[in-house]
């Protein structure tokens, strides 16, 4: 089965600074890759996705590389803010089921002001 | 967006009683919903997957019998934590996916904290 690791497992930035955090999968099957956001006690909410057919995505102060070759995606965050503080999940999986993804096992962000 | 609803969310039990747990898509339909379980500062696991009109496909390792999961309509899967205990607390997560352009997207609900005393 797939295996997603995701690294670092905590990442402190201070204010404005940039945020990057990094994932590898396993099967070269998987081609759709989201990220979600959740705050402490809350739903997970997907933040950006990207699938296979193309190598990055940007949506405002965030964007999302895939490398299919070395399987691996990183989530970036530019600008940080106090509010971007949350832990960020990496998944792999496919594009037509993607309730089925992998997750990662997690980055706590914190965005010191 | 697509908007997922999740009742209760929480509920405390005392061990050997059953809890369920009620995840609703408001918005669109839903063949295929997922249920989650997350332990504190843990990821999310895949208990299963709820296919309406059918039976559930459970992950590895999830006991079906003691996590009866019922999917009767195209916007409501049931899970029921049957004789519960306290190794069963946890917070409970729910997913239902929304097709696009033959791809879908997942929705999670807000959880379920379940507490067994």
């Amino acid at each position: 089965g797939e295996n997603v690791e995701q690294h670092p497992s905590t990442l402190s930035v201070q204010e404005g600074d940039s945020a990057v955090i990094k994932c590898t999968y396993s099967d070269s099957a998987s081609n759709y890759f989201p990220w979600y956001k959740q705050e402490l006690g809350k739903r997970p909410q997907l933040i950006i996705d990207i699938r296979s057919n193309v190598g990055e995505k940007k949506d405002q102060r965030i964007a999302v590389t895939l490398n299919k070759t070395a399987k691996h995606f990183s989530l970036h965050i530019t600008e940080t803010q106090p509010e971007d503080s949350a832990v960020y999940f990496c998944a792999a999986g496919h594009n037509t089921n993607a309730g089925k993804s992998t997750f990662g096992d997690g980055t706590t962000l914190t965005v010191k002001p | 967006g697509a908007v997922v609803s999740q009742h209760p969310s929480w509920v405390i039990c005392k061990s050997g009683t059953s809890v369920k747990i009620e995840c609703r898509s408001l918005d669109f339909q839903a063949t295929t919903m997922f249920w989650y379980r997350q332990f504190p500062k843990q990821s999310l696991m895949l208990m299963a997957t709820s296919n309406e009109g059918s039976k559930a496909t459970y992950e590895q390792g999830v006991e079906k019998d003691k996590f009866l999961i019922n999917h009767a309509s195209l916007t409501l899967s049931t899970l029921t934590v049957t004789s519960a205990h306290p190794e069963d607390s946890s917070f409970y997560i729910c997913s239902a996916a929304r097709w696009g352009q033959s791809t879908d997207t997942q929705y999670f609900g807000p959880g379920t904290r379940l507490t067994v005393l």
